[in-house]
């Protein structure tokens, strides 16, 4: 089955910037997306399309793609953003879902 | 919006059945797609499988589970339905139905399955 590998977690400072990265080999053909979630809250997808951002999502995030590498950057870290964060791409023949193992954004 | 349904306990060996009612949008849509995802502490998010209508349907699966699922649209109720057959403890996790056309931006509210030991 398709994989993709993200970092456990990631800590940084509120104002400063956080990167999320997000590995797989059929990334450079597949669209990723990112969702946001809460303790005991579903979900929510924060960037469509490696870096389309849906309407209600704050401008601090973004999304950048670079061949088998995709990031996720959060400006600005606010402590609101604390939380885990998961990507989601398919494989190359576009039947198969995966998601990332997931990263936990501290804010210090 | 998509409303669960299902019960939470499901003994070992059973079938796990959960049902997704969808509101503002169709099953038979041409552009979304209709998943059941997972989600335990020992798995984080678990992709199970999805159906969707292209001029006819389709279904894909999780290599995981792909011997024991079937994922169904039923569209004179407008909602798509998730059974997984011969559970066991290792079936124990939140499960979510979603949808969406590019990613999923619809979640359903999850519901915890416990399968005991």
């Amino acid at each position: 089955s398709y994989e993709l590998t993200q970092p456990p977690s990631v800590s940084v400072s509120p104002g400063q910037t956080a990167r999320i990265t997000c590995s797989g080999d059929a990334l450079p053909k597949q669209y990723v997306y990112w969702y946001q979630q809460k303790p005991g809250q579903a979900p929510v997808l924060m960037i469509y399309k490696d870096s389309e951002r849906p309407s209600g999502i704050p401008e601090r995030f973004s999304g950048s793609s670079s061949g088998t590498t995709v990031t996720l950057t959060i400006s600005g870290v606010q402590a609101e953003d604390e939380a885990d964060y998961y990507c989601q791409s398919t494989d190359s023949s576009d039947t198969s879902v995966a998601f990332g193992g997931g990263t936990k954004l501290t804010v210090l | 919006q998509l409303q669960q349904s299902g019960p939470g306990l499901v003994k070992p060996s059973q079938t796990l059945s959960l049902t997704c009612v969808i509101s503002g949008d169709s099953v038979s849509s041409n552009s979304a797609a209709w998943n059941w995802i997972r989600q335990s502490p020992s798995r984080g998010l678990e992709w199970l499988g999805r159906t969707y209508y292209r001029s006819k349907w389709y279904n894909d699966y999780a290599v995981s589970v792909k011997s024991r699922i079937t994922i169904n649209p039923e569209t004179s109720k407008n909602q798509f339905s998730l059974q997984l057959n011969s559970v066991t403890p290792e079936d124990t996790a939140v499960y979510y139905c979603a949808s969406g056309q590019y990613g999923m931006d619809v979640w359903g509210q999850g519901t915890t399955v416990t399968v005991p030991s």
